[in-house]
């Protein structure tokens, strides 16, 4: 079965540049898709098809994918950016990325 | 706006069925893709499966043969079973739409609904 992996945890400085990874093969000829989850709320979309934002995502969130490797960027991260981030792709069906915690401190 | 309700009971005993329902407003559920994922406390999510066109459904090779998932267009719902369930099965439930045009992505969720499988 295809398998996604995330690092566990990602520490940030407020203001800095956060790059969260997605692993897995040949991850690049297939869409990345990423959602954020804080405590207590249900995942929320904030990129798919790569890099594509829906209405209403800050631009400080992009995406890009290619090689074995789709990476989550937030420029100029906020402490309430601090969450766990997804990844996930399609093989026969959805398959989720372990998720990575963000702390932003 | 689409908005998705999980409704159910939160406690099953061990080795019983686990049957959700989730209520879908502002679209039909006659197209998308209409899915269940879970996520146990604390650890990270898992698809469980969707259904779509006229009832067909896919499920995760993990589940297949305890899962059941179907759909009443006419009520605008679709329902989740999980058979012979144990404390692994814990975890708090969400419906979701997946879009699955140009890649797949589950753009509306339920706000999740905690299912404990306990004595």
């Amino acid at each position: 079965s295809y398998e996604l992996t995330q690092a566990p945890s990602v520490s940030v400085s407020p203001g800095q540049t956060a790059k969260i990874t997605c692993s897995g093969d040949r991850l690049g000829d297939r869409y990345a898709t990423w959602y954020q989850q804080t405590p207590g709320q249900s995942p929320l979309l904030i990129i798919y098809q790569d890099s594509r934002r829906p209405s209403g995502i800050p631009d400080r969130f992009s995406g890009s994918n290619s090689g074995n490797t789709a990476t989550l960027t937030i420029t100029g991260t906020q402490v309430l950016d601090e969450a766990d981030y997804y990844c996930q792709a399609w093989d026969r069906g959805v398959v989720f990325g372990g998720g990575t915690r963000l702390t932003v401190l | 706006q689409v908005h998705l309700q999980e409704s159910g009971p939160g406690l099953v005993k061990p080795s019983e069925t686990l049957s959700l329902t989730c209520t879908v407003s502002g679209g039909s559920i006659a197209t998308y893709y209409w899915t269940w994922i879970r996520q146990p406390p604390g650890k990270g999510l898992e698809w469980i499966g969707y259904t779509y066109h006229g009832g067909s459904t896919n499920y995760n090779p993990s589940l297949e043969g305890r899962v059941t998932i179907s759909k009443d267009t006419s009520a605008n719902q679709f329902s989740l079973t999980l058979k012979f369930v144990n404390a692994a099965d814990t975890a708090v439930y969400y419906c979701a739409r997946l879009d699955d045009g140009s890649g797949s992505r589950l753009d509306f969720w339920g706000q999740g609904i905690l299912v404990t499988v306990s004595s």
